[in-house]
């Protein structure tokens, strides 16, 4: 079993749609959860990150972390053709040895 | 912002030759460097992570024979791929952070990435 686990899509949304994407993991020490966004051959950009459980709140951005289920999920609101991206999932214990998910590809239509 | 420069975004290069990678932390010192790869529609894969001042530590199944990192100052990161085959191309990623880590303004940054191709 991989400690991360990601849904590598691709997921097709309409411009305004909400869009959920979601990690699971196995690794119960993880305490930083983190989503990442990586345009094409670009490096990932940190978008959120989150200590332990609970919710966290950005513009259009929602973090959730469930750790009792050890699942992770970002929401997008009122998405945008420019939220188009991969979005990665990452966690670590520490400082160090973060781990990512596969990633989802994203895709907002006009 | 943080900011880290990888250089070159994009190299080709012929098998059996050698190729560095820079990654250059340019407004914060970067205690800690890590040397990614990635296959197209997967996730980034550690290779090493390197303290400055220190020799790195590769995870399991990289050699570092291959893939050579100095980390000689705390802005200055470099990843040297020697004699490269055509199974070594790919994308290369490198994010560094301070001695905080999370705590800090910085957390990890990443470089923008090089797409290494030997032909």
């Amino acid at each position: 079993q991989k400690e991360v686990e990601q849904d590598p899509g691709p997921l097709s949304v309409p411009e305004g749609a909400i869009v959920s994407l979601n990690c699971t993991y196995s690794n119960s020490a993880f305490q930083y959860f983190m989503w990442y966004r990586q345009y094409s051959r670009k490096g990932p950009e940190l978008l959120m990150y989150t200590y332990s459980s609970g919710n966290k709140e950005d513009g259009r951005f929602t973090a959730q972390v469930d750790k009792s289920s050890k699942y992770i999920s970002l929401f997008i609101r009122d998405s945008q053709p420019s939220d188009s991206a991969t979005y990665l999932c990452a966690m670590s214990v520490g400082n160090n040895d973060m781990r990512f998910g596969a990633g989802t590809r994203l895709t907002v239509k006009p | 912002g943080a900011v880290v420069s990888q250089h070159p975004s994009r190299v080709i290069c012929k098998s059996g030759t050698s190729v560095k990678i820079e990654c250059r932390s340019l407004d914060f010192q970067a205690t800690t460097m890590f040397w990614y790869r990635q296959f197209p529609k997967k996730s980034l894969m550690l290779m090493a992570t390197s303290n400055e001042g220190s020799k790195a530590t590769y995870e399991q199944g990289v050699e570092k024979d291959k893939f050579l990192i100095n980390h000689a100052s705390l802005t200055l990161s470099t990843l040297t791929v020697t004699s490269a085959h055509p199974e070594d191309s790919s994308f290369y990623i490198c994010s560094a952070r301070d001695q905080q880590g999370w705590r800090s303004t910085y957390g990890y940054t990443f470089g923008s990435g090089t797409r290494l191709t030997v032909v």
